[in-house]
């Protein structure tokens, strides 16, 4: 078990352009999360997945944000038209669908945009 | 109103000594989930201890505690015999349950208490 991975670790991108993370989760975690964390705050939630339905989108989550999880293993994160705003760090996480409730992250995607 | 408090920015404390991080939160769900997280300088998220608003006992993982008042709507996180890699931001968070529309299982996090541990 090597842990909920995430790709690539850094990106640096102009405003205005399209930009994707991968999420690999613990292997058979059915569940799967996405957060952003900015500076001197707690991580907040953005989307979740069970298997491959997303079940949950929170209003932080805009139109320019799409989330998948095609065959309930990996899943990206797309950020269209990346504002500056749009600058945290994106944090997956993943987690069992019973039994043990904790969410296990990855090491998360730091975005700067310019 | 914040659903997560942590009122203590920043602390330092002592090598060896017991620290206690506060936490307290707000719902009006009789099922929740409450969990503490701790954030070193390199980022990750590492899962600390988890406690479930029904049970009956405080949740103890190794040196880390949760002193769960329940009435006072508070979850403060104790860790015993503090240690130089304890320095690091410390979250508490909780999940709701599906009566406050908390379906999703995506936890809300509070700001965090950055804790130092000084030799």
């Amino acid at each position: 078990d090597t842990g909920v991975s995430q790709d690539p670790r850094h990106k640096i991108t102009k405003r205005g352009q399209n930009v994707t993370f991968r999420c690999d989760p613990i292997s058979e975690h059915n569940r799967l999360y996405w957060y952003r964390q900015t500076l001197g705050q707690g991580p907040e939630f953005l989307t979740y997945f069970q298997n491959e339905a997303q079940l949950e989108k929170s209003r932080l989550l805009s139109d320019r944000f799409s989330a998948e999880r095609p065959k309930g293993s990996f899943s990206t994160l797309e950020i269209q038209r990346t504002e500056q705003g749009d600058s945290a760090m994106y944090l997956c996480a993943s987690s069992e669908l019973a039994g043990v409730p904790e969410q296990y992250f990855g090491p998360g995607t730091r975005l700067t945009v310019t | 109103a914040q659903k997560i408090t942590q009122t203590q920015p920043g602390m330092f404390v002592q090598e060896k000594e017991a620290v206690t991080l506060d936490c307290t939160y707000d719902t009006s769900d009789p099922s929740y989930g409450l969990f503490w997280y701790k954030q070193p300088s390199s980022g990750e998220m590492i899962f600390l201890i988890y406690q479930g608003s029904y049970d009956q006992q405080n949740a103890t993982e190794g040196r880390y505690s949760l002193n769960f008042q329940k009435a006072r709507k508070s979850a403060n996180l104790v860790i015993s015999a503090s240690q130089l890699g304890d320095s690091a931001m410390y979250f508490c968070a909780m999940r709701e349950g599906r009566y406050s529309g908390g379906g999703a299982d995506g936890l809300t996090f509070g700001k965090g208490t950055h804790l130092i541990i000084q030799p």
